[in-house]
């Protein structure tokens, strides 16, 4: 099973900051079937990125995913209000499916 | 537009069992793999297994195997994930989520399901 280990738990930030959040899998995720969520309180998670890079439709640009092999990065460029959320990382590339423990952004 | 609709809120005695259904609209049903999560309260979540309803081969994580059941209705394009034996430990809300596009990332999300277990 690939472990997912996010970095920070907890990015206190304030709107308009950058935000850098890190993933790293204990082994080599294939072909970067690597996804990132935003969860907000009382509702499901939202993909927001695939394939490590790729956005998925209608997120906006300020945010952005790179990475490969073991080492990913969620990046937001300026942070908004309705950006303060918990983030997750999951690999789909090999079963079990997997998620990270999550990364809390809040404001501070 | 793809639609994942579960069924509504659960409350069961230890020991019983529990079965969370998951209607599907919009897209070809048999075309992907429906997964369940789930998240315990304040919790992370937690991939459990999935059901690809063109084959009917179900995948599990090891912590649930032999005691989830996933299966699927293409008849009537739901998905079910059941709980055996549930405990306190299974209070949590679920949730169905399947892939979009030939992509198996979770571009479709059920609303949850909270099944709480007490005695």
């Amino acid at each position: 099973e690939i472990v997912l280990t996010q970095s920070p738990g907890t990015l206190s930030l304030s709107p308009g900051e950058r935000a850098t959040l890190s993933c790293r899998a204990s082994q080599s995720v294939s072909n970067s079937h690597l996804a990132w969520y935003q969860q907000k309180p009382g509702q499901a998670p939202r993909l927001l990125i695939y394939g490590a890079s790729s956005r998925d439709t209608g997120i906006p640009d300020r945010f952005s995913g790179s990475g490969s092999g073991t080492d990913f990065t969620l990046t937001i460029s300026r942070l908004e209000p309705e950006d303060f959320a918990v983030y997750y990382c999951q690999q789909y590339g090999n079963l079990p499916f997997t998620f990270g423990p999550g990364t809390t952004v809040d404001i501070k | 537009q793809v639609q994942l609709v579960q069924s509504g809120a659960e409350v069961k005695k230890p020991g019983s069992s529990v079965k969370v259904s998951c209607k599907a609209s919009g897209g070809t049903f048999s075309s992907y793999a429906f997964s369940w999560v789930r998240q315990a309260p304040g919790q992370g979540l937690e991939w459990m297994g999935r059901i690809t309803p063109m084959s009917g081969i179900a995948d599990y994580a090891q912590k649930f195997q032999g005691r989830v059941t996933i299966f699927a209705d293409t008849s009537t394009t739901t998905a079910y994930m059941e709980v055996s034996s549930l405990r306190s430990e299974d209070t949590a809300v679920y949730y169905c989520a399947r892939g979009f596009g030939g992509s198996l990332a979770f571009w479709f999300w059920g609303q949850g399901t909270l099944v709480t277990v007490s005695s």
